[in-house]
């Protein structure tokens, strides 16, 4: 159960786009379509973005949209906005009923 | 609206236990897996325990395998963790969330508020 890669810090102006990848293996990431994204404001409890690699639930904004490439997921956030600021986690489903989250990256809205 | 409220942190010192609740309404408990997920003061979450609707399907991070129990009562409309033999790495606010599927495989749609975990002499 080794934490999923994610890299520390990404940071975009406002109205760009950004891409946090989320790296894991053949027995987790690679294996399973059950990644999902959470993000996290500083004090508050974690938001589900992204579910199943790709699905938004309802209410979360259709500029978040998450894809998969073999054991790489990803999340992308179009049109930054000042309050996507934030921890971004991703997590995948690592068989056996075990879970395994990303080390987490900062959003930085410049 | 769902609701997920834990219970029972505290200071404990190195090697005690302590037994975490989770209160859940709003939804139909039993339908649902749950799950524990920490977060160590200024570090990233780390998933801990997840539990089928039925008890049938029960997961652990080896970080706590042969330490931590988790349990639910459906008809309490609660899950548990007992957390045995505690250690300061332990020390973390401790999530209660809630699967999107029956099996402990799904993804986190509703997070409790957590409770915090302190562990040292």
């Amino acid at each position: 159960q080794s934490a999923l890669t994610q890299p520390a810090s990404v940071s975009g102006s406002p109205g760009q786009s950004i891409t946090i990848s989320c790296t894991g293996t053949s027995s987790d990431v690679g294996s399973y379509n059950l990644v999902s994204w959470y993000q996290q404001h500083p004090g508050k409890a974690p938001k589900l973005m992204i579910y199943e690699v790709s699905k938004r639930p309802s209410g979360v904004s259709n500029r978040f949209s998450g894809s998969k490439s073999g054991n790489t997921a990803s999340l992308t956030i179009s049109g930054l906005q000042a309050e996507d600021e934030a921890d971004y986690y991703c997590c995948s489903y690592a068989g056996s009923s075990t879970k395994v989250f990303g080390g987490g990256t900062k959003l930085t809205v410049l | 609206e769902v609701q997920l409220v834990e219970s029972g942190g505290g200071l404990v010192q190195p090697g005690r236990s302590l037994r975490l609740s989770c209160a859940a309404s709003g939804f139909t408990f039993d339908d649902y897996a749950m799950h524990w997920v920490r977060q160590a003061p200024g570090k990233g979450l780390e998933w801990v325990s997840g539990i089928s609707w039925n008890s049938g399907s029960i997961g652990y991070a080896d970080s706590v395998k042969g330490r931590f129990t988790i349990s639910r009562d459906n008809a309490k409309n609660s899950l548990y963790l007992q957390m045995n033999s505690l250690r300061a790495e332990d020390t973390a606010l401790y999530y209660c969330a809630k699967d999107q599927s029956a099996r402990p495989v799904g993804d986190f749609d509703y997070w409790g508020q957590g409770t915090l975990v302190t562990v040292s002499s």
